[in-house]
């Protein structure tokens, strides 16, 4: 049972344009998000994160929007460059509970 | 800093094998967790530490067994290799709290054969 899902296996978006990388969750008691990036051969590194008295987190080129009520989560990379090229992966935690991770969008940033 | 190391980066394990996948972080932080993750799957958690001398299983935690007698070690034990445990194995720490934002070390990749 996938309590975190990113139906979007993979995206390719041009040099300058907005990426928009997509999560649901099914859990209601999910009340920390956070988005982290992988590239190839190398661990995970925390991106950004909201907490879900937020509706919008920013850092720099990257925000974070959460909708409650869809249980619905984005990530906006803007402008796109080809470095951001990688595996997204969300992840959300509820209370004391452990983090649950999707499964991640390869993101392709085409020069 | 070198942040969270795994040892080795490698290994190919016949069944049956036994290995210790090792992992160090010198961030002096307390919380400590070890994923796997399957192609086209998301991380997996198989055993977390609080603190030194205190475990307790994730997820996915059988065929794995885990120590932690010092804050900075966190050894994985393979005892029974099987053809399921080949995987990306990631462990990570964190500080202020369980389920902080966790920094990963760069992943033992497995195969067993």
């Amino acid at each position: 049972d996938q309590q975190v899902k990113q139906n979007s296996p993979s995206l390719s978006v041009q040099e300058g344009r907005i990426s928009i990388l997509n999560c649901d969750y099914t859990n209601s008691m999910f009340d920390y998000f956070l988005w982290y990036k992988k590239y190839p051969a190398e661990g995970p590194t925390f991106l950004i994160s909201i907490s879900s008295i937020k509706d919008k987190n920013e850092d720099g080129r990257f925000t974070v929007f959460l909708n409650k009520s869809a249980k619905h989560l984005s990530l906006h990379i803007v402008p796109s460059q080809p470095g951001d090229s990688a595996v997204y992966f969300c992840a959300a935690k509820g209370g004391s509970e452990k983090l649950v991770f999707g499964k991640g969008t390869k993101l392709t940033v085409n020069p | 800093n070198a942040g969270v190391t795994q040892t080795p980066k490698f290994r190919i394990l016949k069944i049956g094998q036994s290995m210790t996948l090792q992992c160090t972080q010198d961030m002096n932080h307390n919380y400590m967790y070890w994923y796997r993750q399957d192609p086209g799957m998301g991380l997996k958690l198989i055993y977390y530490s609080v603190g030194a001398g205190i475990t307790d299983k994730g997820e996915v935690p059988n065929g794995y067994n885990v120590s932690r007698s010092t804050t900075e070690d966190f050894p994985l034990r393979l005892e029974l290799a099987a053809p399921s445990q080949t995987s990306v194995y990631f462990c990570a720490s964190s500080y202020g709290s369980l389920w902080d934002t966790q920094y990963f070390g760069p992943g033992t990749r497995l195969t067993v054969l």
